[in-house]
């Protein structure tokens, strides 16, 4: 059973960085059948998609954010992280991980909880 | 990058009811889609793949169809549980899009 766990500060001041991570077991982040993504909804609002990284360390972003993303895995923690710089009351918001299923072509099958992040002073 | 848009945004329907959402992307997508339900404070649930399959323990009464531009789902005789809303997702392109999502209400 795969289970992911989001984890980090739940309030970021404007323009300082925003990062978590999200731990995952019951599958691996060296596995090439999955994206390891993660997704944000900002309070009553719609889902976004952030970005992905796979087992190659091959990343994607959301145009959007591109310019202010990273996601990075460490193979030995079995984690992988999100890093979004320069923040805004904009970027206010709950972030899910989440497993893309690449190999049988799935789509988000396993989401984490989801951690709600705050950008205020 | 791919649109996607549902439809409606809202739907007013009482248990027992068939309901229909409609989702609709800019572009062909094969049978690339995905669909999600979300209840208030959880996370999205995976309910429906490559359009029409069904995830391990899902009820039958979701279905969905379509191809290339125009999918639907479908719940068939509405239950409590499933007051929530919808979300529809492509896969066809690496930048993965979500529509707006249906709120499915009492």
């Amino acid at each position: 059973q795969v289970q992911l766990q989001e984890s980090g500060p739940g309030l970021v001041k404007p323009s300082e960085t925003l990062s978590l991570t999200c731990n995952v077991s019951g599958d691996s982040v060296t596995s090439d059948g999955s994206y390891w993504t993660w997704i944000r909804q900002p309070p009553g609002e719609g889902l976004e998609w952030i970005g992905y990284i796979f087992y190659n360390r091959k990343t994607d972003y959301n145009p959007s954010l591109q310019s202010r993303v990273t996601i990075s895995a460490d193979a030995s923690s079995n984690q992988f992280s999100l890093r979004l710089s320069s923040v805004t009351p904009a970027d206010t918001a709950i972030y899910y991980c989440a497993r893309d299923e690449v190999r049988h072509q799935l789509g988000f099958d396993n989401w984490g909880q989801g951690t709600l992040v705050t950008v205020s002073s | 990058d791919i649109q996607m848009t549902q439809s409606p945004s809202t739907l007013s329907a009482s248990v027992g009811d068939r309901v229909t959402i409609t989702c609709r992307a800019s572009q062909t997508i094969n049978k690339w889609l995905a669909w999600y339900q979300q209840k208030p404070g959880k996370a999205p649930k995976f309910l429906i793949y490559q359009a029409s399959r069904l995830e391990t323990g899902v009820p039958s009464r979701f279905s969905g169809s379509g191809s290339g531009t125009e999918f639907t789902l479908t719940i068939t005789s509405l239950q409590p549980d499933d007051f929530a809303t919808y979300y529809c997702q492509q896969y066809e392109s690496s930048f993965r899009t979500f529509g707006q999502g249906t709120k499915v209400e009492i």
